[in-house]
């Protein structure tokens, strides 16, 4: 268990729709990143938080957002679901504002029919 | 863009055999850290390597950062069915935005008892 949570841990919604992942990072830890994986894409590198700042972003479309919030959980927002954006949804956690060790959570599965 | 390929995509070996996983990055690296995530779990750190040319041993596990801070490898000694998982290589470009990794696509290592 690494500390990080996630909800829900599935999700199926239809395209077009909107929905919501939630992720709490590890105790204390003020820099949160979200990744996407995919089956033929790997891990892609969304965008990091660390408390409450946007601090840097990846491949992250127009139609998702994120934000974090005073209690550091994190939000990640995606809308105008298309079918392409079936994948799992990673949060992670570090101590730090650089890259060092990251705690993953254990993802949310998000199903778009 | 800045990519850091991993190869080979796949690796079927006899338990007992070794195992080796490259990666490499079109960029110079500030660091490099290695996950293991076995199969419906999420990614797991194993190390940082940060200096040129600096080598680390974790029991069976062997990380290499090259003299240039471009390539890197993660050799596994006399493979057990423990170690079955995908390994994904993780790059921070030198000079890069803080907490960007860019993860190679990963190998999946599969090991026959």
């Amino acid at each position: 268990d690494s500390g990080v949570t996630q909800t829900p841990k599935h999700l199926i919604t239809a395209t077009g729709q909107r929905v919501t992942l939630r992720c709490s990072p590890r105790s204390g830890d003020l820099s949160v990143y979200w990744y996407q994986q995919s089956l033929d894409q790997g891990l892609q590198f969304l965008i990091q938080y660390y408390n409450g700042e946007e601090r840097a972003k990846g491949n992250i479309l127009e139609r998702f957002s994120a934000q974090q919030f005073p209690d550091l959980h994190s939000e990640l927002n995606l809308s105008s679901l298309e079918l392409g954006d079936s994948a799992l949804y990673f949060c992670a956690s570090s101590d730090r504002t650089f890259s060092n060790e990251q705690f993953f959570g254990p993802g949310t599965r998000l199903t778009v029919l | 863009g800045q990519q850091v390929m991993q190869i080979p995509q796949y690796q079927h070996v006899q338990e007992g055999e070794d195992f080796t996983t490259y990666c490499n990055s079109s960029t110079t690296l500030s660091n490099i850290q290695w996950y293991k995530q076995r199969p419906g779990g999420h990614p797991v750190f194993l190390i940082q390597l940060v200096k040129s040319g600096e080598v680390k041993k974790q029991k069976r596990l062997t990380f290499q950062f090259g003299e240039a801070k471009k390539n890197s490898s993660l050799h596994i000694t006399a493979t057990q069915t423990t170690d079955v998982g995908t390994y994904f290589c993780a790059g921070q470009v030198e000079g890069g935005s803080q907490g960007n990794l860019i993860f190679g696509k990963g190998t999946k290592l599969s090991v026959k008892p």
